[in-house]
């Protein structure tokens, strides 16, 4: 069974559109995160929640909005697509809010934006 | 966070322990060292962490020198699924984790 699961794998689309990437965990961790990695492949957190709760807003802008239905899913979604969104979106989760217990990342999301 | 250096790459012969070095020199004392890995094209896995003491693992050992300024992450017998990017982290109490550039490890046959 996939612990942090993402999809889609891969997303290629035009600039200016409107694109969501969904992320599940069945770890039954309280935390979620939403990284980026760009293409010098630094690696850079963009929000967190616990318990569906807003934790970390790391001067991302407003154009990308998370959402977290249950504690168990975090998805992330992106208005008015530009060239500099184009990344590898990671998904994570962890046991407790201070996230002292490690870590679990998902596979990744490809964005491509042409 | 505390900063840390590590080497762009290494490398490392199939078999023999491999031996990671982190320089923390800033850190505090209320700062984690943790270690990551990230294999190609896969997310982060997370391999140890450590606030004092020398830790072991079923992954791997970490080493913690006394003044606390640098790290060493000892893979005991690698492997080539041991190929990966390596990265060393400092926290406090928060809850983000900061990425550096990580050292590049190339074990070889």
């Amino acid at each position: 069974d996939t612990a942090v699961s993402q999809t889609p794998k891969y997303l290629v689309t035009q600039m200016g559109n409107d694109k969501s990437i969904k992320c599940e965990q069945n770890l039954g961790h309280d935390t979620m995160y939403w990284y980026k990695q760009d293409s010098k492949k630094f690696l850079k957190i963009m929000f967190s929640y616990n318990n569906k709760e807003l934790i970390i807003n790391e001067t991302v802008p407003n154009r990308f909005s998370p959402k977290s239905p249950d504690k168990a899913h975090l998805n992330l979604h992106i208005n008015s697509l530009e060239l500099g969104d184009s990344a590898v979106y990671f998904c994570a989760s962890s046991q407790d809010v201070r996230g002292y217990n490690e870590q679990f990342f998902g596979p990744g999301t490809r964005l491509t934006v042409l | 966070d505390a900063k840390t250096t590590q080497p762009t790459s290494m490398d490392c012969a199939e078999g023999r322990a491999a031996n990671l070095p982190c320089n923390h020199s800033t850190i505090s004392g209320n700062e984690y060292v943790y270690w990551y890995r990230q294999i190609h094209s896969q997310g982060p896995q997370y391999i140890i962490h450590g606030l004092k003491n020398n830790e072991t693992n079923e992954m791997a050992s970490l080493i913690i020198t006394e003044d606390r300024k640098s790290s060493t992450l000892i893979l005991p017998h690698a492997t080539l699924r041991d190929t990966a990017v390596y990265y060393c982290i400092v926290r406090v109490d928060d809850y983000k984790l900061s990425f550096g550039a990580g050292t590049t490890v190339t074990v070889r046959a």
